[in-house]
């Protein structure tokens, strides 16, 4: 599976767009881009996955390049609930998750 | 209600004993994980099973065991081998073709002293 690489930490003020990028730059054509969280001391939760096209949900929007290696992750109206670590992980179906270390997002007042 | 329940949520221990942490599914999904996650740091891939009666080893595996005899079931042990065990320990589930998402307990917060 395909390795990614996140900023540590980025900080978001309350109420603004929070975009988190992820570079994947040695994606497959069989791999697919998802997004998880983590808040703190709980089992992380899955937010959204895409391939090629761009997805949104009611938590938030995914945004892969035309080239796709690299995704951003948007939180449209970010509040103080969405302080966690995010991952991004790459991987084909059906093949093991594993996660890197993420970006710890701050929202702040 | 659905869902991945691991017990207990915290536990504790005497050093050289081994101890077993519960992970039990009812989502009928076929592949099942174990991470281990310390403080400040990402979760690490201990085991995980794709199918019953089968298992793999993940990045760390050294000092754990699992077993996988029913689908809704996939304990851990973390046996005295296991050089620094105290840890938060999360398991999660998946179903095993397709794209999906994969389900998280809430933890066990495992202390050896």
């Amino acid at each position: 599976d395909a390795k990614t690489t996140q900023p540590p930490s980025m900080d978001c003020a309350e109420g603004r767009a929070a975009n988190l990028p992820c570079n994947h730059s040695t994606i497959s054509g069989n791999e697919y881009v998802y997004w998880y969280r983590q808040i703190h001391s709980q089992g992380p939760q899955y937010i959204i996955h895409g391939l090629k096209n761009n997805e949104t949900n009611e938590m938030a929007s995914l945004i892969i390049t035309e080239d796709r290696k690299s995704s951003t992750l948007i939180l449209p109206h970010a509040t103080l609930r969405d302080t966690a670590v995010y991952y991004c992980i790459v991987l084909r179906t059906a093949s093991k998750l594993t996660f890197g270390t993420g970006t710890r997002l701050q929202v702040t007042l | 209600d659905g869902g991945i329940t691991q017990s207990p949520k915290y536990l504790f221990r005497k050093e050289g004993q081994n101890v077993t942490l519960s992970c039990e599914q009812n989502l009928n999904h076929d592949a099942m994980y174990w991470y281990r996650q310390d403080p400040g740091q990402g979760l690490r891939l201990i085991y995980y099973s794709q199918i019953v009666n089968d298992f793999q080893k993940g990045d760390i595996a050294e000092g754990y065991s699992v077993s996988r005899e029913k689908k809704e079931s996939f304990p851990l042990t973390v046996t005295s081998a296991q050089k620094n065990p105290t840890a938060f320990y999360l398991c999660a589930s998946s179903i095993n073709r397709g794209v999906t998402e994969a389900f998280f307990g809430q933890g066990t917060r495992l202390t050896v002293v």
